[in-house]
């Protein structure tokens, strides 16, 4: 079946410009993660949802990340008045949390460039 | 607090060699899960393996290995017989049922042919 998908792959922005990065979770997956990975380093939790709403929201780093899932499936990050530092690859990942299992299968990623 | 370490940055072998990719976690919890991702060139991590805290056999699957020891908070990772297409950044990862995984730096290996 289909995997995580992200689009769009690569975001070129300027400073201070708003963007959002959108997540297709692997269907019936119930659990959606959103992490960031800056090169060179792991990647960093931002947020959790379980179904529609934010379970864990503890990993944004400030007021100009927000996150939603309105029906429980897509989920669409969004960044204001983007920064130069905000630049990275942000990682999607699905989980089908309530069937014994926990494993996150992630996407491609959505490399985001703050010029 | 969680954390995982992985102290090797990168390793460089030639095909055929074995290889050991360490990871040493830190966590509280009684019941955790460690993980191991790879992130080949292409960016994409590839889920491997899964073991929870209550279970301490060792896992085969194929040319790869795991040796998870709670008396050392280890869960290492080996490659028999190394090739080219195991050349990818891999990532030792730690959570809880469901909540976010906490990873490591992530150690690059280089297979040369």
């Amino acid at each position: 079946g289909a995997g995580v998908s992200q689009t769009p792959s690569n975001k070129v922005t300027e400073k201070g410009k708003y963007v959002e990065l959108r997540c297709d979770p692997i269907s019936g997956h119930t659990a959606l993660y959103w992490y960031r990975q800056s090169l060179g380093q792991g990647p960093e939790f931002l947020i959790y949802f379980q179904g529609t709403g934010a379970a864990d929201d503890s990993g944004l780093p400030n007021d100009r990340f927000f996150a939603v899932r309105p029906e429980g499936s897509v989920s669409t990050l969004k960044i204001q008045r983007t920064e130069r530092g905000d630049s990275a690859v942000y990682l999607c990942a699905s989980s089908p949390i309530g069937q014994g299992h926990n494993e996150q299968f992630f996407g491609p990623g959505t490399r985001l460039t703050v010029l | 607090a969680q954390k995982v370490t992985q102290a090797q940055t990168e390793i460089s072998v030639v095909e055929k060699e074995d290889v050991t990719l360490d990871c040493v976690y830190e966590t509280r919890d009684t019941t955790y899960y460690l993980f191991w991702y790879k992130q080949p060139p292409s960016g994409e991590l590839v889920f491997l393996i899964r073991r929870n805290s209550f279970d301490e056999q060792n896992e085969i699957s194929g040319r790869y290995s795991w040796n998870f020891q709670k008396s050392t908070s280890s869960f290492n990772f080996t490659i028999t017989a190394s090739q080219v297409v195991d050349s990818a950044v891999y990532f030792c990862a730690l959570n809880q049922a469901g909540t976010a995984l906490i990873f490591g730096k992530g150690t690059t290996l280089s297979v040369s042919s």
